[in-house]
This record gives C-alpha cells, structure tokens and sequence, in this order.
C-alpha cells in the first residue's frame, strides 16, 4: 500500500541548475498538493491541483511550474535553482479534507 | 501574514499528564481544521479533524477543541506518552466558495511536543 511516493529523498543542486521532483499516489485522489518546509516554520503551500489537467497557485509559488497529466502525477519543477529554494518539499494528496503526505524531498542548492 | 499561528514553539509534558497544544487563526472563512503529527525525516500524519459545525471531536486519546468565536482551537492528549513527542501542526482550510471539494490546507509554524518518561 504506498500511498503518496516522492523521488529523490534527497538533491544537493548548484545554484542555476534545474530538477523536477517526483511525485505518484495510487489512491486516485482528485487533489494534490506540493509544500516546502523551512526550517522552524511551517507548511507553505506552493502548488496545488484539483485533478488532471488543473493547476493553481499556493502561497509560494514563485521559481516553481507544476503541470497534472494524470490523476496520479503531480511533478514540481524547478528551472533556475536558487539558494532561497533550500528546503525540504512535501507532496500530498486528498479526496476530502484528510490529506496525505509523501516522506519528503530535501533540497540543498548551493 | 500568517493565518494560522502556533504560538508556542516547544512543550515538555510528563508521562501521563495532559498535553495541551494550541492553535489560532485568523480568517473566519476557514470552516475544516486539522491537527498532523511529524517525526523527524517522515512526512506529516494525520491525527484529527474537526468541521466549523462542531466544537469537540474525540478520538481515544487525542480531542480537539473549538472555539469559533475566539478563533482558536486547541488539542489535548490524555494521557501523554513518550510515543507522542514530535512536532504538531495544525492546518486550516476554507471549502467554502471554493470548486467543490476543494481543500487548500494552510498551516501553523508547529509545535514541539516532548512527553518524559
């Protein structure tokens, strides 16, 4: 039963590089979710989507581009790596209000 | 601006005891609020929900509180247990007038629980 699965676990980028992260749920959730954690603070939401083909912005969105071709992926992509985009990301999915998140992606950029 | 504040970065609570934690928001649209649990290098988990219509939900061990009025809710655990200690956030999020079903969670900075033996 996997649930929400995020690859890689972990990145170290250089500043001006880019990535996408991964991100697959096999609960045919409609709506998924991307968020970054600072250290000390909290969840902020950067992207999110309401099912395939629908995407919107969170709190966060900037220096990110999401897309949702299926109801199972939801991959954030980053272009131009920054250092300010050193964070841990997690990606979450729901049917209602209960959501669930994935193990996490932590991000160095240097 | 932070919608959903958690005031108090860390708690020590003893074995047994009650664990309090507490929770403020600022928008009155929000109408669903959630508590999640984190261990270290693990993503959230879920722990408990309640609906703006309540004012208590219960599940063994763990209730949430309400207070609509002051915008304020809160979660107690009795009794604590080592098992606890972790970090706790609360999420808020406002369905209403929303696409249908849609569930934008916003949430606090967290809590650091620590229950000692």
């Amino acid at each position: 039963n996997a649930g929400v699965t995020q690859t890689p676990k972990f990145r170290i980028l250089k500043i001006g590089q880019s990535m996408t992260l991964q991100c697959t749920q096999d609960m045919n959730h409609n709506y998924m979710y991307w968020y970054r954690q600072d250290p000390g603070m909290g969840l902020k939401l950067i992207y999110y989507s309401v099912g395939a083909g629908i995407t919107d912005k969170g709190e966060v969105p900037n220096g990110y581009n999401v897309s949702r071709s299926t109801t199972e992926d939801f991959p954030l992509r980053l272009e131009l790596a920054a250092p300010s985009q050193t964070s841990v990301y997690f990606c979450a999915s729901s049917q209602q209000a209960r959501a669930f998140f994935g193990q996490g992606t932590r991000l160095t950029v240097v | 601006d932070q919608q959903v504040k958690q005031n108090s970065p860390s708690l020590s609570v003893q074995e047994g005891r009650i664990s309090i934690l507490n929770c403020d928001y600022t928008n009155s649209m929000f109408d669903y609020f959630l508590w999640y649990k984190k261990y270290p290098a693990e993503g959230p988990t879920f722990l408990i929900s309640i609906s703006s219509i309540k004012d208590k939900n219960e599940d063994g061990r763990f209730t949430v509180f309400l207070n609509k009025s002051a915008k304020h809710l809160s979660l107690h655990i009795v009794p604590s247990q080592p098992g606890d200690s972790a970090v706790y956030f609360c999420a808020a999020s406002a369905s209403r007038g929303t696409t249908s079903g849609t569930y934008k969670y916003i949430f606090g900075t967290g809590t650091r629980l620590k229950v000692l033996a």
